[in-house]
């Protein structure tokens, strides 16, 4: 267990819809990150919150968006779902800004149909 | 754009072999290096990590990297497998962005087999 949580594991739904895919990070870490493993791309990095503010920005569809709340929980929001936003999203979190390890959470299974 | 190579997709070997994944990385300054482990139906986990310091590193369950600065490598090595080692395997670099940011850039992932 990495002691970041996200939820739902698993998440069906159709094209059009919007979904948002909620993390938790470990106790103390005040960086998020958001990423997107699909068997065509890989492991793409989404985006970054570090203490509620974005650091970094990937890949990300203008389609999705994130947040990172007061408690440091973030929240990643995809709207106008395709076929091809099927995918495992996963959070991660890490102490810091500077080097560090990122310890991931077990994903959320998005499918579109 | 800093990017991880990873040149083996699938790799499959019997019990006991010695495996050599490989990495290398697109970054001609500073780099903090990992290996990540996918165990099926699980989150990454670390395997080992470099930030400086001896080229060598050890991570957990006898892996071991070494960094070559020369080739921009960083390759992931196991003496003997075990067929518990079946997983995904992938390198990532993080490419100090001067504090910026922390941030990841994964390779594609190698997928091990390890055949009883």
């Amino acid at each position: 267990d990495s002691g970041v949580t996200q939820t739902p594991k698993h998440l069906i739904t159709a094209t059009g819809q919007r979904v948002t895919l909620r993390c938790s990070p470990r106790s103390g870490d005040l960086s998020v990150y958001w990423y997107q493993q699909s068997l065509d791309q890989g492991l793409q990095f989404l985006i970054q919150y570090y203490n509620g503010e974005e650091r970094a920005k990937g890949n990300i569809l203008e389609r999705f968006s994130a947040q990172q709340f007061p408690d440091l929980h973030s929240e990643l929001n995809l709207s106008s779902l395709e076929l091809g936003d099927s995918a495992l999203y996963f959070c991660a979190s890490s102490e810091t800004l500077l080097g560090g390890e990122l310890f991931f959470g077990e994903g959320s299974r998005l499918t579109v149909l | 754009a800093q990017s991880v190579s990873q040149h083996n997709h699938h790799v499959i070997l019997s019990e006991a072999a010695s495996l050599e994944l490989g990495c290398n990385y697109s970054y001609g300054g500073t780099v903090n290096l990992f290996w990540y482990v996918q165990y099926p139906g699980q989150h990454l986990q670390l395997l080992l990590k470099y930030f400086s310091g001896d080229p060598l590193v050890k991570g957990i369950k006898g892996f071991e990297a070494e960094f070559i600065k020369s080739k921009f490598s960083f390759n992931l090595r196991k003496p003997s497998v075990q067929w518990s080692d079946t997983a995904e395997y992938f390198c990532a670099v993080n490419a100090g962005y001067g504090g910026a940011t922390n941030k990841l850039i994964f390779g594609t992932g190698t997928l091990l087999a390890v055949q009883p």
